[in-house]
């Protein structure tokens, strides 16, 4: 069965970081495209990063530019999403997703999402 | 790219017919996914290229349109099928419309 499976998430504070991992299991990490989706509560999704199938090609919403960074280990079947200078408008559910086609930027499946909450 | 769909929030019986709105504000071709989410759960894409099922939809599913003018219609409204419904472009930087709440009339 294809599944991704989302950890990391937690309370942290204004400037803060955090670390969230996505574990991928039922397929080849190394041939497909692998994102990062958010939903803030009670709103909608919004893209936040995408790494290519060869680890070389990663790609950020203006919104987390210069504060997020992704990467894989592709050793490991995991995908990472390193995040610094946390505001308070980051807070939301993050869902890593395996791109539906390589790289079609189209999303499936989805992980439960593992939450963020950025408060003082 | 921005996508809008319509109504924000459609009241059906169950059994009834829905239709969904999805507009692009530029040319996308077929490049256009629905998903599917329930409270408390991650959403499921039901369709790509606008009118293709994804593996296990149900038939009552369907997607129509290309261009800017795409529709998701799910034929006779079964229980389950209540939710939040998302469109969303691929065609370049993905982007979501901000969702129609199919919701028991």
């Amino acid at each position: 069965e294809v599944q991704v499976v989302e950890s990391g998430g937690g309370l942290v504070q204004p400037g803060g970081s955090l670390r969230l991992s996505c574990s991928a299991s039922g397929f080849t990490l190394s041939s497909y495209t692998m994102h990062w989706v958010r939903q803030a509560p009670g709103k909608g999704l919004e893209f936040v990063s995408s790494i290519s199938p060869d680890g070389d090609g990663t790609y950020y919403a203006d919104s987390v530019k210069g504060r997020f960074t992704i990467s894989r280990d592709s050793s490991k079947n995991t995908v990472h999403l390193q995040m610094s200078s946390l505001r308070v408008e980051d807070t939301a559910m993050y869902y890593c997703a395996k791109d539906v086609h390589s790289s079609w930027y189209l999303f499936d499946p989805w992980g439960q999402g593992t939450l963020v909450t950025v408060s003082s | 790219i921005v996508m809008t769909q319509s109504p924000a929030t459609l009241s059906v019986s169950p059994g009834e017919r829905a239709t969904l709105s999805c507009r692009a504000s530029q040319y996308i071709g077929i490049n256009l996914g629905w998903y599917q989410q329930k409270p408390g759960q991650a959403p499921r894409l039901l369709i790509y290229g606008a009118s293709t099922r994804a593996t296990g939809i149900p038939a009552r599913f369907s997607g129509s349109g290309s261009g800017t003018e795409f529709t998701l219609t799910i034929s006779s409204l079964q229980s389950e099928d209540f939710a939040v419904y998302y469109c969303q472009q691929y065609n370049n930087w993905p982007t979501f419309g901000q969702g129609t709440n199919l919701e028991i009339k």
